[in-house]
Order: structure tokens, then C-alpha cells, then sequence
């Protein structure tokens, strides 16, 4: 199973700031037939499920505001926020669908205001 | 508007069985994988299981294998989850997933999740 590590495992940063998180996979999850990420961004706040932020590393969810940018290729991946909201308060996850089953996550990263 | 409507999820004793239903709306359901997810409180999420848009393949985490069965009903556009031989470890909000029309896609809308609770 593809392993996935991101880190830090809590994040604390000031409103209007810039907000890093890093994902490490176990195995590449670039598909080089077609130059492809398999790797997902996920946001969950308080109570309520996952939403897809960002697909294939890097393409953004319809309605995901721009400040959320994902960038990364083969084994290493990072989830940028470039001026933090306060609705941005949440713990996100990484995800490959490279490799499947299983479909894996990572441990999850909090996110809060400083 | 996609809309994904879990239920069945309860107290039960370990040992027992559960069936937890997954009502689809908005979308052509039989287009479409479906996944099951599942999150223990306080915990991250795992992938318990998949099928395949008509229902003909279907896969498993090794933690659920031969005591969760995945199914679906495509003229009622419900998905469900049949779990036997419940453990404690079990105890978590079981999520309804939509994936793509290939198992190589990610989840794009979930449910609101239903929980399952196994104790005695």
C-alpha cells in the first residue's frame, strides 16, 4: 500500500498569511502514460465531511477559492494557502488514487489562526 | 444538485450486523463509482470500499474484508454497506463517497455521514 505522510501535523498562522502543508507519498503516484498526479486535497471543518479542494495535485475544484493552490509531482506535494481566511480553519488531507485499492490518506493537518 | 443521504447507523453490540443505506440525487447514479469511507472520532480518514458503476466489481480494505459487503441498487439509487461480525474498532461515521467513472478518480461530493457505535 502506498503510504502517505504529511507533516506538519498542526499549523498555526496569522490571518492574511501564507499557510504550507506538505504531503510525502510512500511510492511516485505520477502516471507517466499521461503525465498525471494522483493526488487529492480534501478540507474538513469542524462537523461536517471532506470537500474536495484540489485533483490531479494541482487543478482546483470548481467554486475552491484561488488563494488554494496545490503544487508537487511523483512523491512530494504541498497545499498552499496564500493569505489565510478565517474560514479556512480545518484539518486537511492529502489522498492517492494512484494505487488502488487501497485509496490512502494521510494523517490529516489542523489548521489554525494564530 | 448532488446530494448523498446516509442512514442506518446505531448502536450495536459487538458481534452484531448493520446495514447502512446511501440515497443518491442529482447525478446519474449508475455513471458513477461509489466509495464508503470511514472516520473514528478524533481519528483520520480510511477507505473502506468501492464498486464499480453497474456493480460487478467490488474491493475491500483489509481491515473490513470478508465481514463488509458493498452493494447497490441502481434503479433506486442507493448504495449500501451490509457490515457482519462488528467490532469496536468499527465505531466511526461512515461516509458515502462519489468517485468518477473510473476507480482512478477522487471523491468529489460525500454525505454527511451516518455513525456506527459497537459496544457492549
Amino acid at each position: 500500500d502506498i503510504v502517505m505522510t504529511q507533516s506538519p501535523d498542526s499549523l498555526a498562522v496569522s490571518l492574511g498569511e501564507r499557510a504550507t502543508i506538505n504531503c510525502k507519498s510512500s511510492r511516485s503516484v505520477l502516471y507517466s502514460s499521461n503525465n498525471k498526479n494522483y493526488l487529492a486535497w480534501y478540507q474538513q471543518k469542524p462537523g461536517q465531511p471532506p470537500k474536495l479542494l484540489i485533483y490531479w495535485a494541482s487543478t482546483r475544484e470548481s467554486g475552491v477559492p484561488d488563494r488554494f493552490s496545490g503544487s508537487g509531482s511523483g512523491t512530494d506535494f504541498t497545499l498552499t494557502i496564500s493569505s489565510l481566511q478565517a474560514e479556512d480553519v480545518a484539518v486537511y488531507y492529502c489522498q492517492q488514487y494512484y494505487s488502488t485499492p487501497p485509496y490512502t490518506f494521510g494523517q490529516g493537518t489542523k489548521l489554525e489562526i494564530k | 444538485e448532488v446530494q448523498l443521504v446516509e442512514s442506518g447507523g446505531d448502536l450495536v453490540q459487538p458481534g452484531g450486523s448493520l446495514r447502512l443505506s446511501c440515497a443518491a440525487s442529482g447525478f446519474t447514479f449508475s455513471s458513477y463509482w461509489m466509495h464508503w469511507v470511514r472516520q473514528a472520532p478524533g481519528k483520520g480518514l480510511v477507505w473502506v470500499s468501492h464498486i464499480n458503476n453497474d456493480g460487478s466489481s467490488t474491493n475491500y480494505a483489509d481491515s473490513v474484508k470478508g465481514r463488509f459487503t458493498i452493494s447497490r441498487d441502481n434503479a433506486k439509487n442507493t448504495l449500501y454497506l451490509q457490515m457482519n461480525s462488528l467490532r469496536a474498532e468499527d465505531t466511526a461515521v461512515y461516509y458515502c463517497a462519489r468517485g468518477g467513472d473510473s476507480p482512478l478518480m477522487p471523491f468529489d461530493y460525500w454525505g454527511l455521514g451516518t455513525l456506527v457505535t459497537v459496544s457492549s
